[in-house]
C-alpha cells in the first residue's frame, strides 16, 4: 500500500545545534504539509508544498520537496527549546484528494 | 475565529456505553476529518465529510458512527467499544476538500475504554 516514511525515529540535539527530519514516499505525491505536534497538544500546521523542488523558508526552518515528488526534508537551524515536539510529513496522493498520509513522525528532543 | 473546538477533552467509558465526542468549527470550512491516535504514533484517518457528506470512511468498525448535522458540526458516536479503542480523538477542518488545504485541528478528546 501506499506508504510515508520518516527517518529518524526520535532525535537528541544540543540547544543550537542543527536538526533535519527526512520524509520519504513509495508513490508520487501531489504536495506534502509539514505539521508539528507538542507534547501534550494537537497536530499545528507549518507548512505546504506543492511545486517540484520547490523550497520554502520560515525563519529558522527550511522545507523542501524533491524533484521527483516523493520526497521532503525539514531543517531546522540552531535548534531552541521552543522546538522541542513530534514533526510530521502528510502527503497527498494523486490520485485521492480528500485525505491525507502522515508520516510516523520525527520526535525532536533539545537539551539545554 | 481560526479555532476548532472539541467537547469533551476526556472521556473514561465503559465497554456497554453510549457516548459522543463533538467538534465545532465557525471558519466556514468545508471538510471535515475525525483522526484517532495512538501514544507516540501519526494521526490516523477515520472519517472525512465533503460539503457535509461522508466521503471516506477508512474502514472503521461500526461502533464508531459519524455525524455532521451542519457545516459547522462534526459528531462522532461510540459504542460497544473496546479497551484498544483508548486513544486521542482529533477533529480538523479545511477550507474545501479536494486540492489540499492545510488542516485546523482541534484539541482532541482523550477517550479511555474501561
Amino acid at each position: 500500500g501506499q506508504q510515508v516514511m520518516q527517518i529518524p525515529q526520535y532525535q537528541h540535539v544540543q540547544e543550537g545545534e542543527d536538526f533535519t527530519t527526512y520524509c520519504n514516499s513509495s508513490t508520487t505525491l501531489s504536495n506534502i504539509q509539514w505539521y508539528k505536534q507538542r507534547p501534550g497538544g494537537h497536530p499545528v500546521f507549518l507548512i505546504q508544498l506543492v511545486k517540484s523542488g520547490e523550497v520554502k523558508k520560515q525563519k529558522r526552518l527550511t522545507f523542501q520537496f524533491g524533484e521527483a515528488k516523493k520526497n521532503s526534508s525539514l531543517h531546522i537551524t540552531a535548534t531552541q527549546t521552543t522546538d522541542v515536539g513530534t514533526y510530521f510529513c502528510a502527503g497527498q496522493l494523486e490520485t485521492s484528494y480528500d485525505k491525507v498520509i502522515f508520516g510516523p513522525g520525527t520526535s525532536l528532543s533539545v537539551i539545554p | 475565529d481560526t479555532e476548532v473546538t472539541q467537547t469533551p477533552k476526556h472521556l473514561v467509558m465503559g465497554m456497554t456505553n453510549k457516548k459522543s465526542l463533538k467538534c465545532e468549527q465557525h471558519m466556514g470550512h468545508r471538510a471535515m476529518y475525525w483522526y484517532k491516535q495512538k501514544a507516540k504514533k501519526p494521526p490516523e484517518l477515520m472519517f472525512v465529510y465533503s460539503y457535509e457528506k461522508l466521503s471516506i470512511n477508512e474502514s472503521v468498525p461500526s461502533r464508531f458512527s459519524p455525524e455532521c448535522p451542519n457545516s459547522s458540526l462534526l459528531n462522532l458516536h461510540l459504542h460497544a467499544l473496546q479497551p484498544e479503542d483508548s486513544a486521542l480523538y482529533l477533529c480538523a477542518s479545511s477550507q474545501d476538500p479536494g486540492i489540499l488545504y492545510e488542516q485546523y485541528f482541534g484539541p482532541g478528546t482523550r477517550l479511555t475504554v474501561t
